[in-house]
């Protein structure tokens, strides 16, 4: 099975921060890579799917990048909506894998 | 709009079983793969399985093959999780997940909550 990390695992920002999160894969994943936010008591939301495209109806202000093993997942302003956990996911093969998440705090 | 909600959840004994249901609304269910994701308490996101749009083909995690058993009714719009021999770490949160043509998982239900204990 791919193993997928993500650093940090937490972070406190500030609203009007920008934010990046990065993701690893065990082996390479060419751009299968999906992101995901989740609220306290929520189901997960698909934010960035294919490593870079922007899901339909999620703000300009997410962004990611990164192809092979190493992805990353940007907010370039940080709004009060924001703060959640965020997951990474891999859909290069069966299983399909989650990182351990990123959680996003108000500093 | 797509809706998916789960039912079917609740407090069950060690080697119980239970059936998770997930009722599709707002789009073409036969065109699409469906998954389960669960979500122990305080953890993250594990896929469990997931079903072809025919359900000619089924894959699991390993943790629970040979317990687990997922079905669709097609002409019914729903999804379904057999979960039998219960374990205390089956215990999470079930979520229903279309599975996009992309490969992501573009729309969740809003979780069935399976409780394991005596």
């Amino acid at each position: 099975d791919i193993q997928m990390t993500q650093s940090p695992s937490s972070l406190s920002a500030s609203v009007g921060d920008r934010v990046t999160i990065t993701c690893r894969a065990s082996q390479s994943i060419s751009s299968y890579l999906n992101w995901y936010q989740q609220k306290s008591g929520k189901a997960p939301k698909l934010l960035i799917y294919g490593a870079s495209s922007l899901q339909s109806g999620v703000p300009s202000r997410f962004s990611g990048s990164g192809s092979g093993t190493d992805f990353t997942l940007t907010i370039s302003s940080l709004q009060p909506e924001d703060f959640a956990t965020y997951y990474c996911q891999q859909s290069y093969s069966t299983p399909p894998t989650f990182g351990p998440g990123t959680k996003v705090d108000i500093k | 709009e797509v809706q998916l909600v789960e039912s079917g959840g609740g407090l069950v004994q060690p080697g119980g079983s239970l059936r998770l249901s997930c009722a599709a609304s707002g789009f073409t269910f036969s065109s699409y793969w469906m998954s389960w994701v669960r979500q122990a308490p305080g953890k993250g996101l594990e896929w469990v399985a997931n079903i072809k749009k025919d359900g000619g083909e089924k894959y699991y995690v390993d943790s629970v093959k040979g317990r687990f058993t997922i079905s669709r009714d097609n002409a019914k719009s729903a999804l379904y999780l057999h979960m039998n021999s219960l374990r205390a770490e089956d215990t999470a949160v079930y979520y229903c997940a279309r599975d996009s043509a992309d490969t992501s998982m573009s729309d969740w239900g809003q979780g069935t909550l399976v409780t394991v204990s005596s």
